[in-house]
């Protein structure tokens, strides 16, 4: 089983939805990633949170410790914000490298 | 420089030919990270530098891979005898140091092997 899951793996909307991308993890963490990936292009952060809630823009992430789950929203989805949408953590094992895990990625599709 | 720069950009080798991937992290980022990504998956950890040192080359996965930081800046990921299972996009990420802070990453070398 992986350390990151990430649902659902491949996600289809009409411009104006309001989107909503789920990960899972199994490790202890520190912090928790967000990172968008355009095809072909570089990787982006978008979030680093290790609780609560965080906004910028359209894009809203929040996460519960707890539950060692975090979820990513998009209000009034626009086709620009098709990408491939990440989810990494940095774990607490692993000493003083501070290495990512990543999960495997929601491809975004929205359509006008 | 403003954001992490990688070249080549696209790199097409032949089996058994040896490949050097650049790195030029932003200025002052002490953290240093090389991942690999194949096709439809999530990126692997590879290694990690601190300044010139590197602290963890676990990720690794053969012997035919080395990686180098020499003066703490630039690194070079070095692929011997390269093999088709090498084919893959090869990212580096740079960031201050600790757990507090985010990662900035380069676009990326997709290599193929022929």
């Amino acid at each position: 089983k992986n350390e990151v899951e990430q649902s659902p793996q491949n996600l289809t909307a009409q411009e104006g939805e309001f989107i909503t991308i789920n990960c899972s993890y199994s490790v202890g963490i520190s912090a928790l990633h967000w990172l968008q990936q355009h095809p072909g292009g570089g990787i982006v952060s978008l979030f680093m949170l290790s609780s609560g809630k965080k906004k910028h823009g359209r894009l809203i992430a929040t996460i519960n410790i707890q539950e060692k789950h975090s979820s990513l929203h998009i209000t009034a989805s626009h086709p620009r914000d098709s990408a491939v949408y990440i989810c990494a953590v940095s774990p607490n094992y692993g000493g003083a490298t501070n290495k990512l895990i990543f999960g495997t990625g929601t491809l975004l599709a929205v359509q006008p | 420089g403003a954001g992490v720069s990688q070249s080549p950009r696209y790199k097409v080798a032949k089996r058994g030919q040896d490949v050097a991937l650049r790195c030029d992290p932003i200025s002052g980022h002490v953290s240093l990270f090389w991942y690999q990504q194949a096709l439809g998956q999530g990126p692997e950890f590879l290694t990690y530098f601190q300044n010139e040192a590197q602290l963890d080359k676990s990720g690794l996965p053969s012997d035919r891979f080395f990686a180098e930081r020499p003066e703490g800046s630039v690194s070079t990921l070095k692929i011997q005898r390269t093999q088709q299972e090498d084919s893959a996009v090869y990212l580096c990420a740079s960031s201050l140091p600790g757990r507090g802070w985010g990662y900035t990453f380069g676009s990326g070398t997709r290599l193929t092997v022929v």
